[in-house]
């Protein structure tokens, strides 16, 4: 069965530095979304893009966040300047005319 | 305000005994349903959705039921085996393509055995 795949797993960064996530979404899949967890509460939706452009946002995507699909296969989550609170888990989904599905997730530890 | 993770509802229940999870959804709005499950350290995995044009649906195991009239969304699981000791979450979503899925608080289901 295809599957959302994510890299890396784990990414430990200093406070002000900047982290990519990547991202490799089902590649029939139109719609590609960015989720994040705390440790312990519930997911959180971060923005949604479908072609070529994002097409919503929370309040939590502000301008440090952007994301981009370089290619026909990566999607991607930079965060310009990482701070403490930014530590959780993100996960990237995608969808066609299906529910989302989601990859194991990134886990972002800032320090 | 936000509810603290910690204090996440939990759901016990004997193996082999029936589990109902329940969750309220906030926007009457909202036309389809999602139930996840998710286990330690992986992302949600898809278990069952229902459209807002129906109150009932029936997977392998699991069941849906959805009330409109009091927002109310719930999920059998039948003969609760140790694998699906989890956490559990509804989503719902408002308009059906590309938009965002908002997620419940979840509950976490534990198995005895």
């Amino acid at each position: 069965e295809p599957e959302v795949t994510q890299t890396p797993s784990h990414q430990v960064t200093q406070m002000g530095q900047e982290v990519i996530l990547r991202c490799v979404p089902i590649s029939n899949h139109l719609y590609f979304y960015w989720y994040r967890q705390i440790l312990g509460q519930k997911v959180e939706f971060l923005v949604s893009f479908y072609n070529n452009e994002i097409s919503e946002k929370s309040e939590i995507f502000d301008d440090q966040f952007s994301v981009e699909r370089p290619d026909g296969s990566n999607f991607t989550l930079k965060i310009r300047s990482t701070k403490l609170e930014d530590s959780a888990m993100y996960f990237c989904a995608s969808r066609d005319r299906s529910p989302l599905h989601f990859g194991n997730g990134t886990r972002l530890t800032v320090t | 305000g936000e509810s603290v993770g910690l204090h996440l509802p939990t759901l016990s229940v004997q193996e082999g005994d029936n589990s109902i999870i329940n969750c309220a959804y906030s926007n009457s709005a909202s036309d389809y349903f999602i139930w996840y499950k998710q286990e330690s350290g992986k992302g949600p995995q898809f278990i069952i959705d229902i459209r807002s044009n129906m109150d009932k649906r029936q997977g392998q195991r699991v069941t849906v039921l959805l009330n409109k009239t009091v927002k109310h969304l719930s999920l059998q699981i039948a003969a609760t085996q140790p694998g699906d000791s989890a956490v559990y979450f509804c989503a719902e979503n408002i308009k059906n393509y590309g938009q965002n899925f908002v997620f419940g608080p979840g509950t976490r289901l534990s198995v005895l055995p």
